[in-house]
């Protein structure tokens, strides 16, 4: 079954830097384009960016475009979100998510249990 | 940018009733809306996707329907476990998220 696992979250300061990673399992790792979205506590869903199943091709919202990166990594079928210039705002339960339900079809067929980040002095 | 707005923000009901849940987006979107169940302390669930189609697994209870700007889930009879919050997501310019509704025990 596929399954994704969020790992890194943490308290950070502002101004710093985190990186998160998604282990994923259960499908063709390679085959999938990959997305972050993020909840911000008791708030909605906001999708940050995504990246594509060969990773040539990353997409960023606009309030972090310049500030995170998308990685993957196949060998190791892992996701990663490097998160620089982090900003109190950015205080979020960050999801990595499968797209779906077939490969380049934009919705979330798969999430992970998600990682709390929270940013603050 | 799409924006997504989702009505009621909350919705009241008892077990056995039906649920009405609107999407209505800034500009069309064609068919490229989904819809997705949030319980608490969990990761959203994807119930129906392209306004009409239910995802793997999801009971036929759940329905979608709409194109362009005006979308609808359909709960036709509401199940204990469908007390939750329900975003919708389109996908057909760039990628946006409704601000959810809250289906809540009457």
């Amino acid at each position: 079954q596929v399954q994704l696992v969020e790992s890194g979250g943490g308290v950070v300061q502002p101004g710093r830097s985190l990186r998160l990673s998604c282990a994923a399992s259960g499908f063709i790792f390679n085959n999938y384009g990959m997305h972050w979205v993020r909840q911000a506590p008791g708030k909605g869903l906001e999708w940050v960016g995504v990246i594509s199943h060969d990773g040539t091709n990353k997409f960023y919202a606009d309030s972090v475009k310049g500030r995170f990166t998308f990685s993957r990594d196949s060998s190791k079928n892992t996701l990663y979100l490097q998160m620089n210039s982090l900003r109190a705002e950015d205080t979020a339960v960050y999801y990595c998510a499968k797209e779906g339900p077939r490969n380049g079809y934009n919705y979330f067929d798969y999430w992970g249990q998600g990682t709390l980040v929270t940013v603050s002095s | 940018e799409v924006v997504l707005t989702q009505s009621p923000g909350t919705l009241s009901l008892s077990p056995g009733e039906r649920a009405t849940l609107s999407c209505r987006a800034s500009q069309s979107v064609s068919s490229y809306l989904a819809w997705y169940q949030q319980k608490p302390g969990q990761a959203p669930r994807l119930l129906i996707y392209d306004a009409s189609n239910r995802a793997t697994g999801i009971p036929a209870r759940f329905s979608g329907s709409g194109s362009g700007t005006d979308f609808t889930l359909t709960i036709s009879s509401l199940e204990p476990e469908d007390f939750a919050v329900y975003y919708c997501q389109q996908r057909g310019n760039w990628l946006t998220f409704g601000g959810g509704t809250k289906v809540e025990m009457k």
